[in-house]
């Protein structure tokens, strides 16, 4: 099946620092990724939508300022958390859509753990 | 207005029970996909089944078994003779039109052993 990885798995950084979060299609060309966020115990709420080579599309409350996103590749979209707070310590998972199938799934990226001290 | 409900919060069963994880949709759509992930401890979501909406086919796989009732707007998904792998967040998610999906707040299923 299509593979999708995210690096890294979890991170801990100190309040007013950045962190990058790579997502990337392994085995597969990702034309548009989309980027979740999960609280404890809570469901996926998506964040944005990441288009290759435009900008992406952010979801109504979502800093755009703050939640950096970059797709400068069929393969990689990343996502940086600027000047990062303990409020944005969360799960964040990405995924994409799979062209050569486009049956409707999305497939997942193992998720990445940020922990804002 | 798109939803999807998942109103059984947390559901403890024994090993070898048979569990139905219950999901319940909205949207004005007729064209649409309902999907069940799994999300294990570990964090990743595991896809599980698709299902469009002009296929009312049940399906099973294995342990696992999905009934789709459009009459009731309802995608619910049983697994049969439980096992302690099982034990994850099962997500039931809505998708039309666009590739937004829209995820129901998830169900925790612990079997015990």
């Amino acid at each position: 099946g299509a593979v999708v990885s995210q690096h890294p798995s979890w991170v801990i950084c100190k309040s007013g620092t950045s962190v990058k979060i790579e997502c990337r299609s392994l085995d597969f060309q990702a034309t548009t990724m989309f980027w979740y966020r999960q609280f404890p115990k809570q469901s996926l709420m998506l964040m944005a939508t990441s288009n290759e080579g435009s900008k992406a599309t952010y979801e109504q409350g979502v800093e755009k300022d703050k939640f950096l996103i970059n797709h400068a590749s069929l393969t990689l979209s990343t996502l940086t958390v600027t000047s990062a707070h303990p409020e944005d310590s969360s799960f964040y998972i990405c995924s994409a859509r799979d062209l050569r199938r486009d049956t409707g799934e999305l497939f997942f990226g193992e998720g990445s753990r940020l922990t804002v001290l | 207005a798109q939803k999807v409900t998942q109103a059984q919060t947390e559901i403890s069963v024994v090993e070898k029970e048979d569990v139905t994880l219950d999901c319940v949709y909205e949207t004005r759509d007729t064209t649409y996909y309902l999907f069940w992930y799994k999300q294990p401890p570990s964090g990743e979501l595991v896809f599980l089944i698709r299902r469009n909406s002009f296929d009312e086919q049940n399906e099973i796989s294995g342990r696992y078994s999905w009934n789709f009732q459009k009459s009731t707007s309802s995608f619910n998904f049983t697994i049969t003779a439980s096992q302690v792998v099982d034990s994850a967040v099962y997500f039931c998610a809505l998708r039309s039109g666009t590739y937004k999906y829209i995820f129901g707040t998830g169900t925790r299923l612990k079997v015990l052993a």
